[in-house]
C-alpha cells in the first residue's frame, strides 16, 4: 500500500462548481497535512496546511480532516479555469520527511 | 514563507557529464530539501541539507551520484554527477523557513540530459 494516495484525475468540473479533491495515508501517526496547487511547468506552492481533525476554510478553499479514517480532502468552491492545475496532499510525521502523494490533476471547464 | 532563487533554471546536458545546481533563500533556515520531479510523476526526496553538517541522503539516492554542499544558512547546491539520461528530470530546493513544518519551493530546475 502507497503511503499517500490520490486519484491521478483528471477530475472535471464546470466553471462555477464546486472540486472534490481526496487523499489517504497509511501511517496512522501522521501529525500534519497539506495541500499544494503545481501548475504545469512550474513549482508546488502551499495552499493549505491542517493539523486537526475538522474543517479550515482559507476563502475559496477548505481542507477537511478525519484521523480516524486517515483521509484528507480539499474543497474548491466557485472552482475557475485558473484553478486547473495537479494538486498534490503531503503527509507529515514529527521527526520524519514529507510524503507526497502522486498528485490529482484537476481541470475546470468554461 | 520564504522566497527562494535556484540557478540555472533549465540546462540540457550531455552524457557521462556534471551539472551544479544552485539554491538561495532569503533568509536564514535551518534545513534545506532537494527533491527531483520526473515527468509526470510526484515529488520524490533526494537528500536533506543541514548547515555544517554531511546531507542525509534517502533510500536510493548516494552522496557520490548527487553531492550536496551547505556552506551557510541561507545556501546549498546540488550537483548531478556522470548524468545519464535517466536523470531528466526537475530538480527542486524546498525550505521550512519557521520550523513550522511547512515546507516552501524553489522555482525548480529542469535538467535534460542527451
Amino acid at each position: 500500500q502507497k503511503e499517500v494516495e490520490q486519484n491521478s484525475g483528471p477530475l472535471s468540473v464546470p466553471e462555477g462548481a464546486i472540486a472534490s479533491l481526496n487523499c489517504t495515508y497509511s501511517d496512522r501517526g501522521s501529525q500534519s497535512f497539506f495541500w499544494y496547487r503545481q501548475y504545469s511547468g512550474k513549482s508546488p506552492e502551499l495552499i493549505m496546511s491542517i493539523y486537526s481533525n475538522g474543517d479550515k476554510e482559507d476563502g475559496r478553499f477548505t481542507a477537511q480532516l478525519n484521523k480516524a479514517s486517515q483521509y484528507v480532502s480539499l474543497l474548491i468552491r466557485d472552482s475557475q479555469p485558473s484553478d486547473s492545475a495537479t494538486y498534490l496532499c503531503a503527509v507529515k510525521k514529527d521527526g520524519q520527511n514529507f510524503v507526497f502523494g502522486p498528485g490529482t490533476r484537476l481541470s475546470v471547464l468554461p | 514563507s520564504a522566497v527562494i532563487s535556484q540557478k540555472p533554471s533549465r540546462d540540457i546536458c550531455q552524457r557521462g557529464t556534471s551539472l551544479t545546481i544552485q539554491c538561495q533563500v532569503d533568509s536564514q533556515v535551518t534545513m534545506m530539501f532537494w527533491y527531483r520531479q520526473q515527468p509526470g510523476q510526484s515529488l520524490t526526496l533526494i537528500a536533506t541539507a543541514n548547515q555544517g553538517s554531511e546531507a542525509t541522503y534517502e533510500s536510493g539516492f548516494v552522496i557520490d551520484k548527487f553531492p550536496i554542499s551547505r556552506p551557510n544558512l541561507t545556501f546549498s547546491t546540488l550537483t548531478v554527477s556522470n548524468m545519464s539520461p535517466e536523470d531528466s528530470s526537475i530538480y527542486l530546493c524546498s525550505v521550512d523557513p519557521d520550523s513550522y513544518n511547512e515546507q516552501f519551493f524553489g522555482p525548480g530546475t529542469r535538467l535534460t540530459v542527451l
